[in-house]
Parts: structure tokens; sequence; C-alpha cells
């Protein structure tokens, strides 16, 4: 039973399009986070909500739209996508506390062409 | 601008050998750290932190030395074990951001030989 589950695992789509990476954790954590790791392997934050509110929002394009319909879902939506776009998006969650460190989802390889 | 580095992108020991992953900060706000392990296709694990009230946690076979002053630190694994190979990302948070938020360094390979 998957704690952090991410679909898709994989995406390819054509610039331009719009798609979206969906994230569910059943761990009962207050905190969910979206994190892109580039082509340089850094892990960046992008996004992150407390029981379905946003607290952190980093210098992300607007084309990207977070949603949280309920604390145990967060989905990231992007509209026109670009080359640059093409990243590994891992999906994580937390309890509140920062010292419990995250649960990570598997990630979805987003490939745009 | 990358708070959190880790200058070498890939290590290679022999089994049984000690590991040790290096880590560098520039942020001297940041007072909680902690490392990951990720294999291909699989997000990171958590493995081990560090509060910046203490300079070493052990945990097994890992041990995390912090050292305030140089803002480094480092993880020991004793001994190392072939399952031990893949990508350890170090990465630190601020108390005062009090959201979670974790800066990550970009990760270093390690290879255990049998």
């Amino acid at each position: 039973d998957t704690a952090v589950s991410q679909t898709p695992k994989y995406l390819v789509t054509q610039m331009g399009n719009d798609k979206s990476i969906k994230c569910e954790q059943n761990l009962g954590h207050d905190t969910m986070y979206w994190y892109k790791q580039d082509s340089k392997k850094f892990l960046k934050i992008m996004f992150s909500y407390n029981n379905k509110e946003l607290i952190i929002n980093e210098t992300v394009p607007n084309r990207f739209s977070p949603k949280s319909p309920d604390k145990a879902h967060l989905n990231l939506h992007i509209n026109s996508l670009e080359l640059g776009d093409s990243a590994v998006y891992f999906c994580a969650s937390s309890p509140n506390g920062r010292q419990a460190g995250y649960t990570f989802g598997s990630g979805t390889r987003l490939t745009v062409v | 601008d990358q708070q959190v580095k880790q200058n070498s992108p890939s290590l290679s020991v022999q089994e049984g050998r000690i590991s040790i992953l290096n880590c560098d900060y520039t942020n001297s706000m940041f007072d909680y750290f902690l490392w990951y392990k990720k294999y291909p296709a699989e997000g990171p694990t958590f493995l081990i932190s560090i509060s910046s009230i203490k300079d070493k946690n052990e945990d097994g076979r890992f041990t995390v030395f912090l050292n305030k002053s140089a803002k480094h630190l480092s993880l020991h694994i004793v001994p190392s074990q072939p399952g031990d190979s893949a990508v350890y990302f170090c990465a630190a948070s601020a108390g005062s951001s009090n959201t979670g938020k974790l800066i990550f360094g970009q990760g270093t390979t390690l290879q255990v030989k049998p």
C-alpha cells in the first residue's frame, strides 16, 4: 500500500499542451509538497500546502498551478508546456513539524517534445 | 545561488570499507540537516538527520557529523554494503521558516563494489 503515490509515472507530451500530475498520500500528513528535479539533479521546491492552504509558492511560472482538494491530495497542472519543463517532478508529504522529514512519491518523469 | 552543495558527484568504495559523503552549506540560518537516499526510478527516502545543537548523530551503520563553524556536514557509512549503492542527497532547513521547506544538494552517487 503506497504511502505517497503519483500518477502518471511517465508523461511524454508536445509543446503547448496542458497536462496534470496527481498525488495522493495515505499517511494522514498535513503538509504536501511539489519538488522539481532538473537536469543538474537539484531538487527544488515549487509549492507546499498545509491542510489545503498554500504556504510555499516559489518563483515558478504561473503556467504551473497546484490544487489541493483535501489534505490527502495535491495535484499539479501545467499549461502551455515548454521544452524547459522537462524534468522529474516529485510529490512529498510530511506531518507538521520539519524534523519529521518527508515521504516522497516515486516521481513523474515529464518529457516535452 | 545554491545554498547546499555536494561537490562530489560520485564516490566508489569497496564493500566493507567506509563511505564518506560530504555536504557544504552557506546559509547560517540552517539549523536542521537531513540525508536522503535515492534508488533509480524511486523517490528519495529519509535516512538520518541532525539538529544544529548536536555535532554527531548515529543510527546503526550511518553517522552524520556536523561542523557548524565550517558549515559542513558528512555522512559516514560503516561498513559499506553493495545495497548502499544509490544517490545520497543532503538537505537543510531553517527554523525561522517553519514551513518544512527543505533545500537539497545535487546528490552524490555512491557505488559500493563487492
